[in-house]
């Protein structure tokens, strides 16, 4: 069965600090897609990125970046130089050939001025 | 403008009273979800749907259920709610498949007294 594990419940930083969200998922199939998704405050859910198990590039847009790990079932988030903006509940979630979606519990991350 | 909508946005109801939260999206996707969002366990599917006149059940589907007689519409249908129903939900639309990104709502605040 699928299961997506953010042990980080809440972390709290200081603007431009970067931060790290983790994510470790569990799934049998060799074919899944990985997500991140960001709630703010106001409570929509944004999708960020989507990556294929066959793709382990790690990928970069602006500030964010992520990092794909097959080897230790990682799919980890980085904000590099946060922003009082970024504050905001983030949730990994996983795909597989069932097309269900499963979620991780979510990291609520606080950026302080 | 493409979108996810849900009615009604804040509901609250009383045990045993049925109710329908309706779901529409208007970019022909053919996948259509059903999340509740709950403190501590994120996003939870309830069911999904491949295409017209085809669901299947998510990871807690038990005291709900949904129909799919358009591809636009998804409604959630509750029949007799009880107060631990109570919780934010949130339908959801992908172009194919579990493994696109989602589309959400702006999500039903409901509560069941």
């Amino acid at each position: 069965a699928q299961k997506v594990t953010q042990a980080q419940t809440e972390i709290s930083v200081v603007e431009k600090e970067d931060v790290t969200l983790d994510c470790v998922y569990e799934t049998r199939d060799t074919t899944y897609y990985l997500f991140w998704y960001k709630q703010p405050p106001s409570g929509e859910l944004v999708f960020l990125i989507r990556r294929n198990s066959f793709d382990e590039q790690n990928e970069i847009s602006g500030r964010y970046s992520w990092n794909f790990q097959k080897s230790t079932s990682s799919f980890n988030f980085t904000i590099t130089a946060s922003q009082v903006v970024d504050s905001a509940v983030y949730f990994c979630a996983l795909s597989d050939h069932n097309n269900d979606m499963r979620f991780g519990a979510g990291t609520r991350l606080t950026v302080k001025p | 403008e493409a979108q996810v909508t849900q009615n009604p946005r804040y509901l609250i109801t009383v045990t045993g009273k049925k109710l329908t939260v309706t779901c529409s999206q208007n970019m022909n996707h053919e996948y259509m979800s059903w999340y509740r969002q709950d403190p501590g366990l994120g996003l939870r599917q309830i069911y999904y749907s491949m295409n017209v006149e085809v669901t299947d059940k998510g990871d807690v589907p038990e005291g709900y259920k949904v129909s799919r007689k358009e591809k636009r519409n998804f409604p959630l249908i509750l029949e007799s709610p009880s107060p631990n129903q109570t919780s934010l939900y949130f339908c959801a639309s992908s172009a194919d498949r579990g493994y696109n990104e989602q589309f959400f709502g702006p999500g039903t605040r409901l509560t069941v007294l």
